[in-house]
């Protein structure tokens, strides 16, 4: 399985766009990328995926690089209740493998 | 729909004893998974099925088994609990394992 690197850990404000990167210079052709996001004490939670082009759902938009090597989720507005551990994830089969996340704290 | 349900929330066993953590599904869902979560980490997957009948060994399978009878159901058996399977367990499922997969809330499992 190909692998996705993040930051340990973000901050930002309340009601602020977050930028949330992943690097992923090992992706195949065949693999979407996906993100997920797990709240505190809570079971992972699907938040969007792509291929190619940018991406966008009522949770969060994905914005993918033309050469796919690094990917962004952007949360265009935070709010305290986006405090989680995010996760980025190449798939290309049925598994998901997850990695360390990167841990997002909101301040209000 | 009730998603994807685990029984139970919180369990303590002693070393040696065995158990079953149960996972069940409602929604047709032919891929179902296993993971556990240790402080701190990310998931790792212990066992997965694609359909009923059919089941496969995930990252970290020793100490666990698996079953797949019926399509709803997907139980984890810890055969003799270790300290070592002390962590948060969580069950996923989704219609082929290709499209979003579903968590359920969790088993949090303490061996003493």
């Amino acid at each position: 399985d190909a692998k996705t690197t993040q930051p340990n850990s973000m901050e930002s404000n309340e009601e602020e766009p977050v930028h949330l990167p992943c690097n992923h210079s090992t992706i195949s052709g065949t693999d979407y990328i996906h993100w997920y996001r797990q709240l505190p004490s809570q079971g992972p939670e699907y938040v969007i995926h792509g291929l190619t082009s940018n991406v966008n759902n009522r949770m969060a938009s994905l914005a993918i690089a033309e050469d796919r090597k690094s990917s962004t989720l952007i949360l265009h507005r935070a709010t305290l209740r986006d405090a989680a551990v995010y996760y980025c994830i190449l798939k290309g089969a049925q598994k998901l493998v997850f990695g360390q996340g990167t841990r997002l704290t909101i301040n209000p | 729909n009730a998603g994807v349900t685990q029984t139970p929330k919180f369990q303590v066993l002693k070393t040696g004893q065995s158990m079953t953590l149960q996972c069940a599904q409602d929604m047709n869902h032919e891929y179902m998974s296993w993971y556990r979560q240790d402080p701190g980490m990310g998931l790792r997957l212990i066992h997965y099925s694609v359909g009923a009948g059919i089941t496969d060994q995930g990252e970290v399978p020793n100490g666990y088994n698996v079953s797949r009878s019926t399509t709803e159901d997907f139980p984890l058996r810890l055969l003799s609990a270790a300290p070592s399977q002390t962590s948060v367990y969580f069950c996923a499922s989704s219609y082929s394992g290709y499209e979003t997969q579903y968590f359920g809330p969790g088993t949090r499992l303490l061996v003493l």
